[in-house]
């Protein structure tokens, strides 16, 4: 069974800094990576997924990821963030044609201006 | 416009009570989800269904049952028999050309008066 397990619970940031959000998984075979954005009271939106090919993955909303196996790691980064992007962050895990979703606790971030 | 619905956004039951938490959608999708999100604790999966008349418990099923008479429909039940059902609940659907993308509704806000 996979795992996922995200650094930070809350990462405050200024506005126009740039951000990372630590995700690193755990799982016996290959995965499927994703990370998610949640606004209050909100469903979640995929920002990107990782599923094969290149290791850095670019998203929605100027987000990239970049997939390291051998850390097994699947940071998320953004090189300059907007009040907006106030929001949790989730990353998840799934192995391929298995279609379950195992969730990170979350990443609350908050922007300052 | 595709998408899921979820209904009632808030919901608020008394102890001892059953209740049902709708989830539509119009994606074609063969995939749905229910989980439950609490502060600090990420998503967890608690039923799926991956075809109709069909579907498994995930990781917190207990107090939970679910249907799946028509792909459109997934609805979930909260019965007396789940202990803390206060939480916010989100249905997902999985679909889309690699199969692995998945869509959330704005989610269900219950809480146990």
């Amino acid at each position: 069974a996979q795992s996922v397990t995200q650094l930070d619970s809350q990462v405050p940031v200024f506005e126009e800094a740039p951000v990372e959000l630590r995700c690193n998984y755990s799982s016996s075979v290959s995965v499927y990576l994703f990370w998610y954005v949640q606004y209050p009271n909100q469903g979640l939106q995929l920002l990107l997924k990782y599923l094969s090919g290149s290791t850095l993955v670019k998203g929605i909303n100027g987000f990239e990821a970049e997939f390291n196996k051998s850390q097994t790691s699947f940071h998320l980064r953004k090189p300059s963030v907007h009040i907006s992007d106030t929001a949790e962050y989730f990353c998840a895990v799934s192995e391929p044609h298995d279609y379950k979703l195992s969730f990170g606790a979350g990443t609350t971030v908050t922007v300052r201006a | 416009d595709g998408g899921i619905t979820q209904s009632p956004k808030y919901l608020f039951r008394k102890e001892g009570q059953n209740v049902t938490l709708s989830c539509e959608q119009n994606l074609n999708h063969d995939a749905m989800y229910w989980y439950r999100q609490d502060p600090g604790q990420g998503l967890r999966l608690i039923y799926y269904s991956q075809i109709v008349n069909d579907f498994q418990k995930g990781d917190i099923a207990e107090g939970y049952s679910v249907s799946r008479e028509k792909k459109e429909s997934f609805p979930l039940t909260v019965t007396s028999a789940q202990k803390n059902p206060t939480a916010f609940y989100l249905c997902a659907t999985m679909g889309g050309t690699s199969g692995t993308l998945g869509f959330f509704g704005p989610g269900t806000r219950l809480t146990v008066l």
